[in-house]
């Protein structure tokens, strides 16, 4: 089984502090996404990555950057966090699009950010 | 761009009965199509996908959706709910696979009556 775990399920932070989200998945995907999740609004994307040191932006990249120096390690910064930044974070991965089918997106459980 | 549209956003269903969850979608080409259930606290899960062939896909849990090119739709369907089906259900449309992004519908929020 695809397993894609996320370091923290509940975070607190202050206004301005530097905040990190780790994601990692356990079955050497290329593809890495980072969502968050609004009531009322659904999934947006955030950013997204195909491989070890490259960055995609998504829908929504304002106030956020990513890093991925390892293939199975995706993290999103919040250089200086803010209220409106207070969401459920979703990672994801997915295996390249070589084989038709294989394209699905597996989801970690989410980190549930508040921001003070 | 792509769009995807979930008109319903509660559906209360009584367990035993039937249910369709609603999801059109706008995209330029072929989509691929998914259906994700969200437990309350936890991530998303995968129901079913289509990419090509049968229009009628078969998922987990005893759900099944249909593809209609016609009406742009991929709706979810389960013949007979069970109470623990109370979830979220995001309906999605893919680029064709790979690096890009899903883009979502909002969600329709599933309640289950005894």
């Amino acid at each position: 089984d695809v397993k894609v775990t996320q370091s923290s399920r509940y975070l607190v932070k202050r206004t301005g502090e530097k905040v990190f989200l780790e994601c990692v998945q356990d079955m050497d995907h290329e593809n890495m996404f980072w969502y968050r999740q609004d009531p009322g609004l659904g999934l947006r994307l955030i950013y997204f990555s195909y491989d070890v040191k490259m960055k995609e932006k998504g829908d929504i990249p304002e106030g956020y950057s990513v890093s991925r120096e390892k293939k199975e390690r995706f993290s999103l910064i919040l250089e200086s966090a803010s209220t409106n930044q207070t969401s459920m974070y979703l990672c994801a991965s997915s295996p390249p699009a070589r084989l038709a089918g294989e394209e699905t997106q597996y989801f970690g459980p989410g980190t549930r950010l508040l921001v003070l | 761009a792509q769009s995807v549209t979930q008109p319903d956003i509660h559906i209360t269903v009584s367990e035993g009965a039937s249910l369709e969850l609603r999801c059109n979608y706008s995209y330029g080409a072929t989509p691929y199509l998914f259906w994700y259930v969200q437990s309350p606290g936890q991530g998303l899960q995968l129901l079913l996908k289509y990419f090509s062939g049968d229009t009628l896909v078969q998922g987990i849990k005893g759900f099944e959706a249909e593809f209609k090119r016609s009406q742009s739709s991929f709706n979810l369907r389960k013949p007979s709910v069970h109470w623990s089906d109370a979830a979220e259900y995001f309906c999605a449309v893919g680029p064709g696979g790979g690096a890009d992004g899903l883009t979502f519908g909002k969600g329709t929020h599933l309640i289950i009556q005894p």
